[in-house]
């Protein structure tokens, strides 16, 4: 099945600086690459997402960038605020359509 | 329209005990997962619903059954529940396609004790 790691698993920010969070995938066949955000005690929701003809997506401070042929995506969100703190899950669809997540990563937004 | 919705949201059991946590959608989608979710871990797919009338295993799938009563209802069935079973299990949908958006409900916490 689809094998997602995901880095850092803890990551912290100054208020106002960027995060980077970086998934890896090893089937060649992933076609989509959705990131969520979830807040304690809240369940996920999706904040964006990108589709394997696409090589970039931004919405607003946050953006996704895919490169098919390393088989990694990022998460890029600029000018962390307090509400940016959460755990960030990625996820990919293996060959079945079934969506494989990755472990997640705590950001936590410093003042 | 609700969406996603979990019953009950919180639940307590007993070693051995049994119960069945509902899901359901009014999104008209064709798929049905449920996971769970052990603190300051991720997401464990435990089954899935492809389409009404199908259900397959997913990656933690033992101790659990699974009914895809109807479109709209997924449950989760803990036969014997043990404490590693204590866990927040989520419910989500999305209508089919591999590159549509997954749903989620508002989790059930379960402890077993």
């Amino acid at each position: 099945g689809e094998n997602v790691e995901q880095h850092p698993s803890t990551l912290s920010v100054q208020e106002g600086d960027s995060a980077v969070i970086k998934c890896t995938y090893s089937d060649s066949a992933s076609n989509y690459f959705p990131w969520y955000k979830q807040e304690l005690g809240k369940r996920p929701q999706l904040i964006i997402d990108i589709r394997s003809n696409v090589g970039e997506k931004k919405d607003q401070r946050i953006a996704v960038t895919l490169n098919k042929t390393a088989k990694h995506f990022s998460l890029h969100i600029t000018e962390t605020q307090p509400e940016d703190s959460a755990v960030y899950f990625c996820g990919t669809t293996d060959s079945w359509g079934k969506l494989q997540f990755g472990a997640g990563t705590q950001v936590v937004v410093t003042p | 329209n609700a969406g996603v919705t979990q019953t009950p949201k919180f639940q307590v059991l007993k070693t051995g005990q049994s119960m069945t946590l509902q899901c359901a959608q009014d999104m008209n989608h064709n798929s049905m997962y449920w996971y769970r979710q052990d603190p300051g871990m991720g997401l464990r797919l435990i089954y899935y619903s492809a389409s009404e009338g199908t259900t397959d295993k997913g990656e933690v799938p033992n101790g659990y059954n699974v009914s895809r009563l109807n479109k709209r209802e997924f449950s989760l069935r803990l036969e014997s529940a043990a404490p590693s079973q204590t866990s927040v299990y989520f419910c989500a949908s999305i209508t089919g396609g591999r590159t549509d958006t997954q749903y989620f409900g508002p989790g059930t916490r379960l402890t077993v004790l």
